[in-house]
């Protein structure tokens, strides 16, 4: 399973846009990247998934170079809601395969 | 979307009682469930696979007949913590991808939030 590498923690202000990069420099070929968000005392919740190029969805946009080393997620315009822990998991998308969780990145959002 | 359930959020029980957590996948069918496990201020921690109809798989360092994990059916997984004792005080989640998709994502429930007292 792909390793992971995110910065620990990130401060932003409101109405910034924030990206958060993630390093998975042993990314198989068949890996998806996948990104959650986690509030206290709740499941990690789906925010988007991509393979290659640029995924964009109503909340978040994902830009994944051709080496696929590695992959930024963009938080456009955050708001103190968005004060949450995100982590990049990378894997197979196969039904009985787990996805191994890294430390994740805190990200703080000020106001 | 496809949504996993988990029933109770929150349990608190005295040391050497065993509490059971149930996880189900509410509009698909689930061959296979995860259960993670988070302690505070940590990341979320691989426990075991859960197989329908046959036995799970259990990560290094999980004691299997201590967390009792059944998959009776194709929407319901339960982890069973026999035996509570202080230390297994913990955040359980469950999870479950929907089968026959090459995409699918990992979805998660909210989690169980275990107090042994």
């Amino acid at each position: 399973l792909a390793k992971t590498t995110q910065p620990i923690s990130m401060d932003s202000y409101e109405g910034q846009e924030v990206n958060i990069t993630c390093s998975h420099n042993n990314i198989a070929t068949n890996d998806y990247i996948t990104w959650y968000q986690q509030f206290p005392s709740q499941g990690p919740r789906f925010i988007i998934q991509g393979y290659k190029t640029k995924v964009t969805n109503e909340v978040a946009s994902l830009f994944i170079p051709a080496d696929r080393k590695s992959s930024t997620l963009s938080l456009p315009r955050v708001s103190l809601s968005d004060t949450a822990v995100y982590y990049c998991l990378v894997g197979l998308n196969q039904a009985g395969t787990a996805l191994i969780f890294g430390k994740g990145t805190t990200l703080s959002v000020s106001s | 979307g496809a949504v996993v359930s988990q029933h109770p959020s929150w349990v608190i029980c005295k040391s050497g009682t065993s509490v059971k957590i149930e996880c189900r996948s509410l509009d698909f069918q689930a061959t296979t469930m995860f259960w993670y496990r988070q302690f505070p201020k940590q990341s979320l921690m691989l426990m075991a696979t859960s197989n329908e109809g046959s036995k799970a798989t259990y990560e290094q360092g999980v004691e299997k007949d201590k967390f009792l994990i059944n998959h009776a059916s194709l929407t319901l997984s339960t982890l069973t913590v026999t035996s509570a004792h202080p230390e297994d005080s913990s955040f359980y989640i469950c999870s479950a991808r929907e089968p026959g998709r090459g995409d699918s994502p990992l979805h998660f429930g909210n989690g169980t939030r275990l107090t042994v007292t």
